[in-house]
């Protein structure tokens, strides 16, 4: 169980375009999930708290307006980024908590979106 | 500052030895604790996840929780080169359910 899926997988896009990314818990409910950005060879670096029904939670330097969370339902949470450029190029990974029951605490990876922006 | 500190390694080991990855955090709080694997271009995976002082064991790998001196530490028996990845020690303090992660320890396991 715990299954977290992330879509799409990887995306190259034109400088200032937006690119949309789906997370989904596929066999649980998750009324938190988690944004992460990556660079290569480093730690993973939390963006934002997205919760279920409200406005998501953004980490100190993360541009609210530039990466657009959304967290419609408690299975979907999408991030978008706009006006994406160069530097915005990342490992993007969501991640899902549960929130009750012997795995309390616990997030689950998606398998993570590499965005590429020429 | 709630801060989880991780030697960054490389951890050389080789295989079929024990591979001790160790891990310390500043919020005496702190209450849930969590190793997580993570290979090269991939996403982090759950290990194991532990609560209370003591040792937890699932197959070849063993967490330990120690509160008192502040740390947590996993140990991997019987090595193997697919062990070979970054182990992510996270905590979450009393009360949060946001986690603060380490920045990792690179596991080597050579045959």
């Amino acid at each position: 169980g715990a299954v977290v899926s992330q879509h799409p997988s990887r995306v190259i896009c034109k400088s200032g375009t937006s690119v949309k990314i789906e997370c989904r818990s596929l066999d649980f409910q998750a009324t938190t999930m988690f944004w992460y950005r990556q660079f290569p060879k480093q730690s993973l670096m939390l963006m934002a708290t997205s919760n279920e029904g409200s406005k998501a939670t953004y980490e100190q330097g993360v541009e609210k307006d530039k990466f657009l969370i959304n967290h419609a339902s408690l299975t979907l949470s999408t991030l978008t980024v706009t006006s994406a450029h160069p530097e915005d190029s990342s490992f993007y990974i969501c991640s899902a908590r549960v929130r009750s029951g012997p795995s309390y605490n616990e997030q689950f990876f998606g398998p993570g979106t590499r965005l590429t922006v020429l | 500052q709630k801060e989880v500190e991780q030697n960054s390694g490389p951890l050389s080991v080789p295989e079929g030895a024990i591979a001790s990855l160790n891990c310390t955090y500043s919020d005496r709080g702190s209450q849930s604790f969590f190793w997580y694997r993570q290979y090269s271009g991939k996403s982090p995976e759950l290990i194991m996840s532990i609560y209370s002082n003591g040792d937890k064991e699932d197959g070849r790998f063993t967490a330990q929780l120690n509160k008192a001196s502040q740390y947590v530490s996993l140990l991997i028996r019987d090595s193997q080169p697919s062990d070979s990845a970054t182990y992510l020690c996270a905590v979450n303090a009393r009360g949060s359910y946001i986690p603060t992660f380490g920045r990792g320890t690179s596991l080597i396991v050579h045959p």
